[in-house]
């Protein structure tokens, strides 16, 4: 079974538009790390942010959004006014220190901003 | 230079060719990671580093074959691949083995003709 799951194949939005990317994450375990990547069309991943599971503080950085919810296992990433430099592929990304730290990745959203 | 490097960025073989691929990184960081990446699917964890040694080989075909010769310094060795093997390798790198963000480097697309 997947451990990450991004519905979101890919999503378009006009220019200053505001979009949330899903991730909802699967886990038995009871200490976890979220993770949140992006992938332009250059091909390298950036790192954008950590989050373990007993930290479920909203985080906002800049245009940037991440809503964490155990109840519902989700880790949300909202970009507000979207910009076309956005466009990109978006990586959500559990990690689990019982299974070696692996990281189970999703298989992305690719979010495409229109001017 | 700064942060993960990878060289080539693009490699074209056939399936007969030996070829590698190279890794390094300037963060001062303890592991190292080779990934697969397919069109439409997950990144797919092949080999772990850390410290130097091995801790992850995830029933990667023995066509792949890595090599860490330090901490700074990752190897992928290539022999008698596919054409499914078509795909862009990423190397990583992270402080540890624990759950730290993990730092890419830009990959190398590779062709399998």
């Amino acid at each position: 079974a997947q451990k990450v799951t991004q519905a979101q194949t890919e999503i378009s939005v006009v220019e200053k538009e505001d979009v949330t990317l899903d991730c909802v994450y699967e886990t038995r375990d009871t200490t976890y790390y979220l993770f949140w990547y992006k992938q332009p069309p250059s091909g390298e991943l950036v790192f954008l942010i950590r989050r373990n599971s007993f930290d479920e503080q909203n985080e906002i950085s800049g245009r940037y959004s991440w809503n964490f919810q155990k109840s519902t296992s989700s880790f949300n990433f909202t970009i507000t006014a979207s910009q076309v430099v956005d466009s990109a592929v978006y990586f959500c990304a559990l990690s689990e220190p019982n299974t070696g730290n692996q990281f189970y990745f999703g298989t992305g959203t690719s979010l495409t901003v229109i001017p | 230079e700064t942060g993960v490097t990878q060289t080539p960025r693009h490699l074209v073989m056939g399936m007969t060719n030996k070829k590698s691929l190279k890794c390094e990184q300037h963060l001062g960081h303890n592991a190292m990671y080779w990934y697969k990446q397919s069109a439409k699917k997950p990144l797919e964890l092949m080999f772990v580093y850390n410290f130097k040694e091995q801790t992850e080989n995830n029933s990667v075909p023995s066509r792949f074959s890595p090599e860490c010769p330090n901490s700074s310094h990752l190897f992928l060795h290539l022999h008698t691949l596919q054409p499914e093997d078509s795909a862009l390798y990423l190397c990583a790198s992270s402080p540890g083995g624990g759950p730290y963000e993990q730092y890419f480097g830009p990959g190398t697309r590779l062709t399998v003709t």
